[in-house]
């Protein structure tokens, strides 16, 4: 189970935008920092935010994340049929030393 | 640029061990942390441990402690994941990962393809 919450699901239609949240604790997101995994259907993960709010090369600026006290917020404008896919939160739980995940979300493009 | 190629799918009857490979290229294996992550079938990303392959420091998630081992071969750039007795429960895709920053508290900027580990009687 983890500690990390996120929405089942969400979606919109094409153009329109999307938030995901990723709800933690004092003891990871509170103190450390939130990333962001895009994951399309049958591939590997893939890093859209790093630090709360940067992005990688190569991440459209369409992708854009922040984080408020113990809580991560993933954006997605102008949506797009390829943004179809699984999208995780990540952190480190200093409570355990070790990383953690968030419950996953998925993004339907209506 | 860094990449990350994992050994192929693995079909083992429970109580076998097994060893799966993560072989880095394009960066200096020893500077990057590398993480292994669990992804059962339908199911989320699950953090598993991280190595640090300069000393071999390791960081295990209690849920995994003692049930794998972590570990690298610096002379091949090479980490690896391993098991002593397998279970029907380590069904799954099993994905490694680098942090380039130096930090282990990071986000992982690549990953692997993926291993699949298939259990059963």
């Amino acid at each position: 189970q983890s500690v990390l919450t996120q929405p089942p699901s969400v979606s919109a239609a094409p153009g329109q935008k999307v938030t995901i949240s990723c709800s933690g604790s004092n003891s990871n997101i509170g103190n450390n920092y939130v990333s962001w995994y895009q994951q399309l259907p049958g591939t590997a993960p893939k890093l859209l935010i790093y630090e709360n709010n940067k992005r990688p090369s190569g991440i459209p600026d369409r992708f854009s994340g922040s984080k408020s006290g113990t809580s991560g917020t993933l954006a997605i404008t102008g949506l797009q049929t390829g943004d179809e896919a699984d999208y995780y939160c990540g952190t480190w739980e200093s409570s355990l030393s070790a990383g953690v995940f968030g419950t996953g979300t998925k993004v339907t493009v209506l | 640029e860094v990449q990350l190629v994992q050994s192929g799918a693995e079909v083992k009857n429970p109580g076998q061990s097994l060893k799966i490979s993560c072989k880095c290229s394009g960066h200096s294996f020893t500077t990057y942390w590398i993480g292994w992550m669990r992804q059962m079938p339908g199911k989320g990303l699950e953090w598993m441990g991280i190595i640090y392959p300069a000393d071999s420091d390791t960081k295990y998630s209690p849920s995994f402690q003692g049930q794998v081992t972590i570990s690298a071969d610096k002379s091949i750039s090479t980490a690896y994941l391993q098991w002593s007795s397998l279970k029907a429960s380590d069904t799954a895709m099993y994905y490694c990962a680098v942090i380039s920053s130096g930090y282990f508290y990071d986000a992982y900027d690549m990953w692997g393809q993926g291993t699949m580990v298939t259990v059963s009687s």
